[in-house]
């Protein structure tokens, strides 16, 4: 099975500051079929469905945010919120789909400062 | 709109059964892979099965093959989980899940609110 491990497990940031997340993949999750990186960037609030963020590892799901970027290729991966703003406090996973079982990375929580 | 509604959980003993149910409407069922997950109480999320939208071939993680089944009913737009032999660490809230596409090997667009599995004696 292919490891997610996501850094830090929590941040506090403070409102209009930048928060960055890490995302490692224990084997490159980037397909040559395609040249595609199949990692997926996910936001969990309470009581809300989870939501996609990016897929593709960096192409932005319609209605997401610009503040919210989504980097890297291989097995080394950010998500980057530019400005936090109090909507933002979730948690947050990326999750590979290059190969079964589609692990997820264990979370990060963003908190504000 | 696209939605998605579990349905089916509740408490059970270990070494039961359970089926859920994810109702789906708003697009068209047929074409899209579907996948179940999971989140233990407090913990992160586990992917559990997907079945594609054109072949309907089936994937599982090693934790649940052989006891879980999942099914697709296209007429009814109707997603199944078939859960046996159930123990104390399958306790989890389960989502179901839409893919981007008719195949597995993608991410998931669009997610449901979930329903609550316990089980316990």
């Amino acid at each position: 099975d292919i490891v997610m491990t996501q850094s830090p497990d929590s941040l506090a940031v403070s409102l209009g500051e930048r928060a960055t997340i890490n995302c490692k993949s224990s084997q490159s999750v980037l397909y040559s079929s395609n040249n595609k990186n199949h990692l997926a960037w996910y936001q969990q609030k309470p009581g809300q469905p989870l939501k996609l963020l990016f897929y593709w590892a960096s192409t932005r799901e319609s209605g997401v945010p610009n503040r919210f970027s989504g980097s890297g290729s291989g097995t080394d991966f950010t998500l980057t919120i530019s400005s936090l703003q109090a909507e933002d406090v979730a948690v947050y996973y990326c999750q590979q789909h290059y190969s079964v079982p589609y692990t997820f990375g264990q979370g990060t929580k963003v908190e504000i400062k | 709109e696209v939605q998605l509604l579990e349905s089916g959980g509740g408490l059970v003993q270990p070494g039961g059964s359970l089926r859920l149910s994810c109702a789906a409407s708003g697009f068209t069922f047929s074409s899209y892979a579907m996948t179940w997950a999971r989140q233990a109480p407090g913990k992160g999320l586990e992917w559990v099965s997907c079945i594609s939208g054109s072949d309907e071939t089936t994937y599982y993680a090693a934790s649940v093959k052989g006891r879980f089944t999942i099914s697709r009913d296209n007429s009814k737009n109707t997603l199944s989980l078939q859960l046996n032999s159930l123990r104390a660490d399958d306790t989890a809230i389960y989502y179901c899940a839409r893919s981007r596409n008719s195949n597995c090997y993608t991410s998931n667009d669009y997610w449901g609110q979930g329903t609550l599995v316990t089980v316990s004696s």
